[in-house]
């Protein structure tokens, strides 16, 4: 099946640093990919959509200048959450959306935890 | 815009029984149910889905029922495994608007006991 992988799975910061996670997806090509943040034991919040080579889409609420997303490729999209916070704390998860047969799946990584300290 | 209400949003079960979870949606545009099952410090796995244009899908223990009249879909688990236990969400889309996103249910976290 579609394989998304996201990097890093874990990351410890300094509070004021910036942070990039990576979202890759494997074996197919992703024009769209999505940025979700997750509290704990809570559902998964849109933060923005990702489009190749064009801005991404930020949900309303959601810092563009704080949480900068790059979708420079068919398969890479970056997530850099900029002087990070130890409220930015959170569960971050990308997807990307499938193609061909399987268009209008969406494929999850496994995402990133992010510990501002 | 697309609502969608899950319950419940805790389950227990015994291991062997079955597991319901039920759905609900607000947008008659939605075609598009996927379920997803997301372990502990893990993304969101797709496990099942299902379009608008069938009633039932079934994957070996794994079951979805959608009913377009009333707007909600179910997901069945049957034989329940322990290592069933995780939390669930179920979501909606149109796949016919574009980019739209998936608007997903607030969870259920089932529990398998032994």
């Amino acid at each position: 099946g579609a394989v998304v992988s996201q990097h890093p799975s874990r990351v410890i910061c300094k509070s004021g640093t910036s942070v990039k996670i990576e979202c890759r997806s494997l074996d197919f090509q992703a024009t769209t990919m999505f940025w979700y943040r997750q509290f704990p034991k809570q559902s998964l919040m849109l933060m923005a959509t990702s489009n190749e080579g064009s801005k991404a889409t930020y949900e309303q609420g959601v810092e563009k200048d704080k949480f900068l997303i790059n979708h420079a490729s068919l398969t890479l999209s970056t997530l850099t959450v900029t002087s990070a916070h130890p409220e930015d704390s959170s569960f971050y998860i990308c997807s990307a959306r499938g193609t061909g047969v399987r268009s209008g799946e969406l494929f999850f990584g496994e995402g990133s935890r992010l510990t501002v300290l | 815009g697309e609502n969608v209400e899950q319950h419940p949003s805790t389950l227990s079960v015994q291991e062997g029984d079955s597991a319901v979870i039920k759905c609900t949606y607000s947008d008659s545009a939605s075609n598009y149910f996927p379920w997803y099952k997301q372990e502990l410090g893990k993304g969101p796995q797709l496990i099942i889905d299902i379009r608008s244009n069938v009633g039932e899908k079934k994957d070996q223990r794994i079951a979805v029922t959608l009913n377009k009249t009333a707007k909600h879909f179910s997901l069945h688990i049957t034989e329940t495994q322990p290592e069933d236990s995780a939390v669930y969400f179920c979501a909606a889309r149109s796949l016919n608007s574009g980019n739209t996103p998936l608007v997903f249910g607030k969870g259920t976290r089932l529990s398998v006991i032994a």
